[in-house]
C-alpha cells in the first residue's frame, strides 16, 4: 500500500497571496497517477489535478502540479476566495486507492 | 455538471445494517467504475471499494474484512453499499465516486454524500 504525506497540515493564507502544497508517497508512484482534490464542507469534492501535472477540466490556470516519483506539489497562485478549502492528494497507480490526510487552505 | 447522488445513510445501532444508494446519470454510468469513498468526522478521505462497469471485478479495503459489500445494477443506474456488523467507527459520510478504469484513472465526478451515524 502507498502511503501518502501531505504538509503542511493548515497554510494561513490571504486572498492574492500563493499557496504551495506537498505530497510525499512511499513507496514511490512511479506512474505518476497521482491527482489532487479539493473538498469544501457539504460539497462533493472536486478533483483538480491528475496525473500529478495535468488541470482537470474546468480548472483555472492559477492551478499547477508538479513532482514525479515521491515528491508532489500543488501550486495555487493568486489565491481567490473560492480556493480556500481542504485538498488532498491520492495516487490511483493501484489498489487499494489511497489519499494523504489533506492539507487546510485557510484565509 | 450532473453528479452523483447517495442516499440511504442514517442513524443505525451497533451491530446493525444499512445499505446505501447511488444514483449515476446515465452518461456516466456506462463502462464506468465506480467507487465508495468514506470520510468519518474530522477526518481524511478513505476509499471503500470499486466496482467495474459490469460488475465482474470487485474490490475492496483489507480493514474492512467482507463487512461491506459493493454492488450496481447496470440497468438502473445504481450503485450500492450493503454494509453489516457496523461500529461506530463507521460512522462517516460516504460518498460515491467515478473513475474510467479500474486503477489507471482518478475519480472525475463525485456526489455530496450520505452520513451514517452508528450510535445506540
Amino acid at each position: 500500500e502507498i502511503v501518502l504525506t501531505q504538509s503542511p497540515d493548515t497554510l494561513s493564507l490571504s486572498p492574492g497571496e500563493s499557496a504551495t502544497l506537498f505530497c510525499r508517497a512511499s513507496p514511490l508512484v512511479t506512474t505518476n497517477y497521482l491527482a489532487w482534490y479539493q473538498h469544501k464542507p457539504g460539497h462533493a469534492p472536486r478533483l483538480v489535478m491528475f496525473a500529478a501535472t495535468s488541470r482537470a477540466s474546468g480548472i483555472p490556470d492559477r492551478f499547477s502540479g508538479s513532482g514525479s516519483g515521491t515528491n508532489f506539489t500543488l501550486t495555487i497562485s493568486r489565491l481567490e476566495p473560492e480556493d480556500f478549502a481542504v485538498f488532498y492528494c491520492q495516487q490511483y497507480q493501484g489498489t487499494p486507492r489511497t489519499f494523504g490526510h489533506g492539507t487546510r487552505v485557510e484565509i | 455538471q450532473e453528479q452523483l447522488v447517495e442516499s440511504g445513510g442514517g442513524v443505525v445501532q451497533p451491530g446493525g445494517s444499512l445499505r446505501l444508494s447511488c444514483t449515476v446519470p446515465s452518461f456516466i454510468s456506462k463502462y464506468s467504475f465506480l467507487h465508495w469513498v468514506r470520510q468519518a468526522p474530522g477526518k481524511g478521505l478513505e476509499w471503500v471499494a470499486v466496482i467495474s462497469f459490469d460488475g465482474s471485478k470487485i474490490y475492496s479495503a483489507d480493514s474492512l474484512k467482507g463487512r461491506f459489500t459493493i454492488s450496481r445494477d447496470t440497468s438502473k443506474n445504481t450503485l450500492f453499499l450493503k454494509m453489516t456488523s457496523l461500529s461506530a467507527d463507521d460512522t462517516a459520510v460516504y460518498y460515491c465516486a467515478k473513475s474510467s478504469t479500474m486503477s489507471t484513472s482518478p475519480f472525475d465526478h463525485w456526489g455530496q454524500g450520505t452520513l451514517v451515524t452508528v450510535s445506540s
